[in-house]
Order: structure tokens, then C-alpha cells, then sequence
């Protein structure tokens, strides 16, 4: 199935250092969401995007949702140790029966003490 | 407020059983989608359930059934298993078809 680009695949940054993830599709979307997952969990929505050049911040992240609609960007702050974890970007497309989300392959975070 | 459940946990199978997985939505959540996560991989998108139809299916096979009860409450049926289907099995909840969607913790289902 249909899976986004996104990079890096992963990081491994200091605590305290800014991070930054992107997204890309070959197809627009709608919508633009970003979820966390940490081991033997599901995904937690962090930050939903629903207008072209919208930038949304929640606390230390802060997404934006590109002007072509084909890419979103993430970037985490003043990192923490509980920032481990991987981030997935995923896409909707919406209208008529397309709510479904594409999602990418993620990109695992891992910030050192 | 609970959030979305799934049973069981986790579940080992035998090549060509069946299995069904079950996931309670969040409270006033009346759509579930279930989605398939290969390990390494983002989820993919099995099938949409409102209004107890399947309102959007994605590229699996019809190995793959479902089923939404009044409750809302949803099942995720596979017959015939394959090796390939191990996986972590994620159930999402959301106020309508359109809205956000919520992630339970998964069943991790392995066939051997």
C-alpha cells in the first residue's frame, strides 16, 4: 500500500537540542496529522493540520502543513528524554469515502540525558 | 473517560486458522477503523466501519472481514492466516467518519 516519505528515518540528538522531521507526498491531502508511538502502544495524535500553510503548535511541537499540500513538517523544541520515541506523519484525504490515513514508515527519536 | 480498548493483547496462531480481534471504541465514538502495522512499518489501512457498514475498505484481501454492532463496538476477523500476517493490529475510534482519529494499544497477533 500507499506509504508517505518520511525523514530522517531516525535521530539520535543531546537533551536540550531542537529537532526537526518532515513528510512528503506525491498526492495532496486535506489533512495532516502527526502521532507519536512508543513501544507496545498505539499511536497518540500530537497535532492535527487542516488548512495549507497552517502552522499549529502544541506545547514544544509545532507542526506545519505545506502550501502544496504534499508535505508537513514537525518540529520538537528544547528536547526531553520522554521525547523518545517514533513519529509518524500521516495524510487524509477526506471528501465523499476517503477518510481513511496514509501513513509513513516514521522517524525514531532518541534524545541522550 | 476510557479510551479505545482492544482484546486480546496479544495472540500466537497456527498458519490457516482464524482469529478476531475486538475493540471497544472511545466513549461517543460511533465509527472504528482498523489498520495493520507491520513491524518497522506505519500502519496501513485494512477497513472503515460506521453506522455498523463498511464504509471504505483498503487494498487487503477478503481473508480480511469485520463486523460493527450497535454498541459501536467493532471485530476484525482473519481467516486462513498467513505467516505474513503477523502483525500489530491497531483499532481507531472517531466522533464520525470525518473527525480525528484515536489509536488503542493494539493486539499483536503472531502465526506461526
Amino acid at each position: 500500500g500507499q506509504q508517505l516519505n518520511q525523514s530522517p528515518q531516525s535521530m539520535f540528538i543531546q537533551e536540550g537540542e531542537d529537532v526537526s522531521m518532515n513528510c512528503t507526498s506525491s498526492s495532496i491531502f486535506n489533512t495532516w496529522l502527526w502521532y507519536k508511538q512508543d513501544p507496545g502502544e498505539g499511536p497518540v495524535l500530537l497535532i492535527a493540520l487542516y488548512k495549507a500553510g497552517e502552522l499549529t503548535s502544541n506545547g514544544r511541537l509545532t507542526a506545519q502543513f505545506g502550501i502544496t499540500r504534499k508535505d508537513s513538517f514537525l518540529n520538537i523544541s528544547a528536547s526531553i528524554p520522554s521525547d523518545v520515541g517514533i513519529y509518524f506523519c500521516a495524510g487524509q484525504l477526506g471528501g465523499g469515502s476517503n477518510y481513511k490515513l496514509t501513513f509513513g514508515k516514521g522517524t525514531l527519536l532518541t534524545v541522550n540525558p | 473517560d476510557a479510551g479505545v480498548t482492544q482484546s486480546p493483547t496479544h495472540l500466537i496462531k497456527t498458519r490457516g486458522q482464524q482469529v478476531t480481534l475486538r475493540c471497544s471504541p472511545k466513549s461517543g465514538h460511533d465509527t472504528v477503523s482498523w489498520y495493520q502495522q507491520a513491524l518497522g512499518q506505519g500502519p496501513q489501512f485494512i477497513f472503515q466501519y460506521y453506522e455498523e457498514e463498511e464504509r471504505q475498505r483498503g487494498n487487503f484481501p477478503d481473508r480480511f472481514s469485520g463486523h460493527q454492532f450497535p454498541n459501536y463496538s467493532s471485530e476484525l476477523n482473519v481467516n486462513a492466516l498467513l505467516l505474513g500476517d503477523s502483525a500489530l493490529y491497531l483499532c481507531a475510534s472517531s466522533l464520525s467518519w470525518f473527525d480525528e482519529q484515536y489509536f488503542g494499544p493494539g493486539t499483536r497477533l503472531t502465526v506461526t
